[in-house]
């Protein structure tokens, strides 16, 4: 079993719909917590980083961290054809060997 | 301000040979870490190095190997290529330790035949 899992997707929307994306963890030692966007031919472009339990908000963004059940959602609102990429999620426990999440890409219909 | 640089961006080689791939952190980072992508396999961390020490390594052999020079620009190495190798080798820097804030470079293709 991977440390890290990720929803695989593909996922499609139309424009201006809420776009969830979730993760699930096994290490109760992943101390930090991030949303990577990673377009075509891109390398991936960090979108926002916690560490705690709660919600974050940046913008259309919204992450999420439970880490009682260790599970990590990002939520975009108001999606637009731009937000179309592959979204990672990404954990950093205790020595710092970031750990990603298989990824899942996301087509935005306009 | 200049983003993470990589090259070269594409890369083809046969199996038996030996690569160097290089990055350049954005400036005033000191931390560069080295990441494997593949589809099977996704983004799998290879090494992390800062001040010219590696602080990190990932469960890959040691025909990987990398260093960092004292201006934090840093070189990975793969010797012996296998076809597996095959992947986007991506270069990431960040300001110090640690591995929340870090930002990527736009990778080296490298196709091993």
């Amino acid at each position: 079993q991977k440390e890290v899992e990720q929803d695989p997707g593909p996922l499609s929307v139309p424009e201006g719909a809420i776009v969830s994306l979730n993760c699930t963890y096994s290490n109760s030692a992943f101390q930090y917590f991030m949303w990577y966007r990673q377009y075509s031919r891109k390398g991936p472009e960090l979108l926002m980083y916690t560490y705690s339990s709660g919600n974050k908000e940046d913008g259309r963004f919204t992450a999420q961290v439970d880490k009682s059940s260790k599970y990590i959602s990002l939520f975009i609102r108001d999606s637009q054809p731009s937000d179309s990429a592959t979204y990672l999620c990404a954990m950093v426990p205790n020595d710092y060997k970031l750990s990603f999440g298989a990824g899942t890409t996301v087509t935005v219909r306009a | 301000k200049a983003g993470v640089t990589q090259t070269p961006r594409y890369l083809i080689k046969t199996r038996g040979q030996q690569v160097t791939l290089s990055c350049s952190p954005i400036s005033g980072h000191r931390s560069v870490s080295w990441y494997q992508q593949t589809p099977g396999q996704g983004l799998q961390f290879l090494f992390e190095y800062f001040s010219e020490t590696q602080r990190n390594k990932g469960n890959f052999p040691g025909r990987f190997s990398g260093r960092q020079f004292s201006n934090s620009r840093s070189e990975m190495n793969v010797s012996t290529l296998e076809l597996g190798d095959s992947a986007l080798y991506l270069c990431a820097s960040s300001r110090g330790i640690g591995q929340e804030t870090q930002y990527f470079g736009p990778g080296t293709r490298l196709l091993v035949l």
